[in-house]
């Protein structure tokens, strides 16, 4: 079976561009995350959906990361006016359900630079 | 929200027992504590988990001792395809259903011929 796959796996964008990052979570799973990883860190969690709707949004760093997922499956994370700051690898992961013991299936990333 | 506090690298050598030991003092009691292993350009990947004791599977152990403030992954003969970035990481369970996952710096293993 498939696994977490995010698209594109690279992106360029000019400071000010909007970027749009798209997340294909394991088929059923009902939980879906998103990270920001910076070169040599730890992913930092961004935001927590269970199905459709999105529960914990308390690492978007600004106003200027909106994320969806619209259909309880797959999920956009947008980034808004990017800044050079945001220039990081973006990993999705879901998980069957989403509690404290449950296993999260990463994708590969999708590594933003911003110019 | 609880911390985790690793060490930034160790070092070992093919065939040696790999201990790593997580210190997270302010562990909830229905926390679970988790272990990732992250290649370069790829996403982490789930290696065990466990409440309290010990742990086993086919890749590594997990000892946690009674008060839980610690726990210690324990991989067994290492190879040089262990290199890797270890994450310790204690789950956070919202009050919604939700689940905050906190990541520290990760301890990075290099495995020497």
């Amino acid at each position: 079976g498939a696994g977490v796959s995010q698209s594109p796996r690279y992106k360029v964008a000019k400071r000010g561009q909007d970027v749009a990052l798209r997340c294909d979570p394991i088929s059923g799973h009902v939980s879906l995350f998103w990270y920001q990883q910076a070169l040599g860190q730890g992913p930092e969690f961004l935001t927590y959906f269970q199905n459709e709707a999105q529960l914990d949004k308390s690492g978007l760093p600004s106003d200027r990361f909106f994320a969806e997922r619209p259909e309880g499956s797959v999920s956009t994370l947008k980034i808004q006016r990017t800044q050079k700051e945001d220039s990081a690898v973006y990993l999705c992961a879901s998980s069957y359900y989403g509690t404290g013991r449950d296993e999260q299936f990463f994708g590969p990333g999708t590594r933003l630079t911003v110019l | 929200l609880a911390k985790t506090t690793q060490p930034i690298s160790m070092d070992s050598y093919e065939g040696q027992e790999v201990n790593i030991t997580c210190s997270h003092n302010n562990i909830a009691t229905n926390d679970y504590i988790t272990w990732y292993q992250q290649f370069p350009s790829q996403g982490p990947r789930f290696i065990i988990q466990g409440y309290k004791t010990k742990v086993t599977n086919e890749v590594a152990s997990l000892f946690i001792p009674a008060d839980r403030k610690s726990s210690t992954l324990s991989l067994p003969r290492v190879s040089l395809s262990d290199t890797a970035v270890y994450y310790c990481l204690v789950g956070d369970t919202l009050n919604t259903g939700g689940f905050k996952t906190i990541f520290g710096a990760g301890t990075r293993l290099f495995v020497k011929a």
